[in-house]
């Protein structure tokens, strides 16, 4: 079974200040782990993923997030927040070589962006 | 880098019509493509996966003579909200993995299409 939880619904920071989008997860097998972003009406465009190489991983737009297997979290953050990063954001998990299809959303956070 | 397309991105019909949505993976070959539902404010849940060349599987709780899939090529998924009502009205996403060299395809991140938002009057 797996299972994500992101600890925030909403959050709202003030631009160039930092962003951190919380999420813990569980899994009963090793974790590949993705976050999305999703604009308003859009699909979603995957920011960043763990698969098992360096726990801490950059991705797109500045963004970047560290695997703590010790604390199953997979938080994001990113320095300085830009008003185009306001959106939704979704930690994804699905387990890593099990031949499973199953990816498991977590709830997502809207992260607003205030001038 | 790899897209996957939907279309149409918005559409409104009458209830008792039926709806085509279209996913194209447009620069590389898809064998399975996921369709998603996505209620205001929630997150993604998956309704179906849809395989290239055979029966699309559904997930438990989606009605599967309402919402038809199918994955006719290896670039083409439909799903068919058939006789639809307003409570049919949603945000449905498709998308599909991009095989990554040397890496095993249930690790490869799902891209996605842009969504389409169906209203049924």
């Amino acid at each position: 079974a797996q299972s994500v939880t992101q600890l925030d619904s909403h959050v709202s920071v003030s631009e160039g200040t930092p962003v951190l989008l919380r999420c813990n997860y569980s899994s009963s097998y090793s974790p590949s782990l993705f976050w999305y972003v999703q604009h308003p009406n859009k699909g979603l465009q995957l920011l960043l993923k763990y698969t098992s190489a360096a726990t801490l991983v950059k991705g797109i737009n500045g963004f970047e997030a560290e695997f703590k297997k010790s604390e199953t979290s997979f938080h994001l953050t990113k320095p300085s927040a830009h008003m185009s990063d306001a959106a939704e954001y979704f930690c994804v998990v699905t387990p890593r070589g099990t031949g499973r299809r199953a990816l498991t959303f977590g709830s997502g956070t809207r992260l607003q962006v205030q001038p | 880098g790899a897209v996957v397309s939907q279309h149409p991105s918005r559409v409104i019909c009458k209830s008792g019509t039926s709806v085509k949505i279209e996913c194209r993976s447009l620069d590389f070959q898809a064998t399975t493509m996921f369709w998603y539902r996505q209620f205001p404010k929630q997150s993604l849940m998956l309704m179906a996966t849809s395989n290239e060349g055979s029966k699309a599987t559904y997930e438990q709780g989606v009605e599967k003579d309402k919402f038809l899939i199918n994955h006719a090529s290896l670039t083409l998924s439909t799903l068919t909200v058939t006789s639809a009502h307003p409570e049919d009205s949603s945000f449905y996403i498709c998308s599909a993995r991009v095989p990554e060299v040397g890496g095993q395809p249930y690790n490869s991140p799902l891209h996605f299409g842009n969504g389409t938002r169906l209203t049924v009057t």
